[in-house]
Order: C-alpha cells, then sequence, then structure tokens
C-alpha cells in the first residue's frame, strides 16, 4: 500500500529564514511525489514533483524538494521563507493502480512571521 | 489556457437534500478526478473519470456518484445529504489516465454546507 506521512502538522518560521517541511512515503513501487500548496479557500497548485529523473527536484516559487530513497522521504525546503508562503503545504503520492488518483499527506500548515 | 473551473463555489443544502456540482477541465484533458476535503479526514479520492467512464471509485457510499459528459464535464452528485458531507469538493483534470506521473490540475473546488 502506498502512503504518505508529514511529520509536522504546523511549522512556524520568520519571514527570510529557512523553510523545511518533512514528507515521508511509503511505497512498494518506485513513486511519484509531489508537493502541492493550497492558500486559503483556494484549490490545490503543484509546487513540484519528483519523477524519477532526477532526485533534486526545483520547483515554484524557490521551493525545492530531495528525493532519498534510502531514507523514505521528500522533504521541502526553501532558502528564505516570504509572508506570501504562508498557506498548507500537502505532500503527495501517485497511486500505481492504473488511474489517475493521489494519495495525500494530512497537510502541514505554514506560518511566516514577520 | 483556461484553467478548471467548478460551479458552484458555494453551496448551502439540507439534510436529507441532494446536490450536483459541476467540473469543467482544462481543455483537451480527458480524465476529470474528485477529492473530498474535510477537516478530519484530510483529502480524499472520490471518484475518476476518463473518456465518459468511471475507472474507478474511492471508499464512498452509494450516495455519491458521478457522470462524464462528450466534451470532458464532469458532475458530481450527492443524494440524501448528511451533515457529514459538508466539505471543499475538489475537482481535479489530467491529460490521461492511468499513469501515476499524470500531472493534475486541481480547480478552487466547491464549498457544500448541510444544515
Amino acid at each position: 500500500a502506498q502512503s504518505v506521512t508529514q511529520l509536522d502538522s504546523h511549522v512556524s518560521v520568520s519571514e527570510g529564514t529557512p523553510v523545511l517541511l518533512r514528507c515521508n512515503y511509503s511505497s512498494s513501487y518506485s513513486p511519484s511525489l509531489f508537493w502541492y500548496v493550497q492558500h486559503p479557500n483556494k484549490g490545490l497548485q503543484l509546487l513540484l514533483k519528483y519523477t524519477s529523473a532526477a532526485t533534486l527536484v526545483k520547483g515554484i516559487n524557490g521551493f525545492e524538494a530531495e528525493f532519498k530513497k534510502s531514507e523514505t522521504s521528500f522533504h521541502l525546503t526553501k532558502p528564505s521563507a516570504h509572508m506570501s508562503d504562508a498557506a498548507e503545504y500537502f505532500c503527495v503520492v501517485g497511486f500505481s493502480g492504473g488511474y489517475n488518483k493521489l494519495i495525500f499527506g494530512a497537510g502541514t500548515r505554514l506560518a511566516v512571521h514577520p | 489556457k483556461a484553467g478548471v473551473t467548478q460551479t458552484p463555489r458555494y453551496l448551502i443544502k439540507t439534510r436529507g437534500q441532494q446536490v450536483t456540482l459541476s467540473c469543467s477541465p482544462i481543455s483537451g484533458h480527458r480524465s476529470v478526478s474528485w477529492y473530498q476535503q474535510t477537516p478530519g479526514q484530510g483529502l480524499q479520492f472520490l471518484f475518476e473519470y476518463f473518456s465518459e467512464t468511471q475507472r474507478n471509485k474511492g471508499n464512498f457510499p452509494g450516495r455519491f456518484s458521478g457522470r462524464q459528459f462528450s466534451n470532458s464535464r464532469s458532475e458530481m452528485n450527492v443524494s440524501t445529504l448528511e451533515l457529514g458531507d459538508s466539505a471543499l469538493y475538489l475537482c481535479a483534470s489530467s491529460f490521461r489516465t492511468g499513469g501515476i506521473r499524470n500531472e493534475q490540475f486541481f480547480g478552487p473546488g466547491t464549498r457544500l454546507t448541510v444544515l
């Protein structure tokens, strides 16, 4: 069975400091992993995706994530947080059952303080 | 290119009623998936439609149903509404189905409140 675990439900950082949102996955297959962001009352926006081409994945708005098979992790990072980064972030694994289904983590709410 | 659109954006219904939500995918996309988002259960897969056929359904009761039209637009129906059906319903479109690497694009959601 495939699953993702987001290790922190809430993360709080100061503007200009680094962001680290942690995600561990479980998958019997070579996984596809995604990070999505959701701003209040908005839909989900894809930040980045891992599809086995490169272990360090760069996304939009300065975010990146590193796929570590040995640690079954896919942590999201950003060198310097902006106020506009405050949102909920979801680590997601693509289901391998032959149809389009995403399996979501529980989410991490990121707060950015001035 | 226009994104995924969902109508209506907000709905208020009472228990026992039924509701229909609509989703128009990105032009050229033939796969539409539906998800339910609640504070308690998070984001859960409801079902996927591709070329007017339901590909699979998540663990939801038969009160939840859907369909897809020849222009790829999809509707989701919930009958005999319960309080627990209050949620944000998101649809996502994709160009193809069946691949774990398929990127899905989400609409803004429909917020359903059941009183």
